[in-house]
């Protein structure tokens, strides 16, 4: 089965950039969804298809994607973005989550 | 906008069945164009797919939960529904429902989630 592999945990300073990978075989040729889960609350979408921000979300989430891993990239990090970030795409029929990341900011 | 609500029993005895119910209100399941998906969460754990519907009753699942899992949807009610037989502590989790758009646009938007404890 296809796996995701996230790192465990990203500190980033406050209005810093952070950077959140997420690695499988080939991931890009596959499209990958990042979602932004804070304590206690439901994920939320915040990149889909690789680089597209749904309706709300911040021009400072931005994503990308290509050969073995993709990137979640949060410019001017603020401390309301400390969150478990996830990856996620679909490989046969299957949705498939990586195992998210938790992020900091110091 | 479309919001999902999950409602169902909090806690289920070993061996027996969960059952869960997502409400969608602000939209129809029957106007088609999207899958409706149940994600499960492990407490302190990842997100764990489990299975999807379209309206039309057509369903896919996760080849792990595939020999446990039944989703189907009620259209008149707008309501889609998921059992789980023979549970174990294992299935212990915060169950979520939410919809994916079926262009591969991800989950958008999920219901709050419900905490199922499997214990005697």
């Amino acid at each position: 089965s296809y796996e995701l592999t996230q790192p465990l945990s990203v500190s980033v300073a406050l209005g810093q950039t952070a950077r959140i990978t997420c690695g499988g075989n080939n991931i890009g040729s596959k499209n990958v969804h990042w979602y932004q889960q804070k304590p206690g609350q439901a994920p939320v979408l915040v990149i889909y298809r690789d680089s597209n921000r749904p309706s709300g979300i911040p021009e400072r989430f931005s994503g990308s994607n290509s050969g073995n891993t993709a990137t979640l990239t949060i410019s001017r990090a603020q401390a309301g973005d400390e969150a478990d970030y996830y990856c996620q795409v679909w490989d046969s029929s299957t949705a498939v989550f990586g195992g998210g990341t938790k992020l900091t900011v110091l | 906008q479309v919001q999902l609500q999950e409602s169902g029993p909090g806690l289920v005895k070993p061996s027996q069945t969960l059952s869960l119910t997502c409400t969608v209100s602000g939209g129809s399941i029957s106007s088609g164009g999207y899958y409706w998906s149940w994600i499960r969460q492990h407490p302190g754990k990842g997100l764990e797919w489990i299975g999807y519907i379209y309206y039309s009753g057509s369903t896919y699942y996760n080849p792990s939960l595939k020999s446990r899992v039944t989703i189907s949807v009620d259209t008149s009610k707008n309501q889609f529904s998921l059992k789980l037989s023979s549970v174990t502590a294992a299935d212990t989790a915060v169950y979520y429902c939410a919809r994916e758009s079926g262009a591969d646009r991800g989950f958008d938007p999920w219901g709050q989630g419900t905490l199922v404890t499997v214990s005697s």
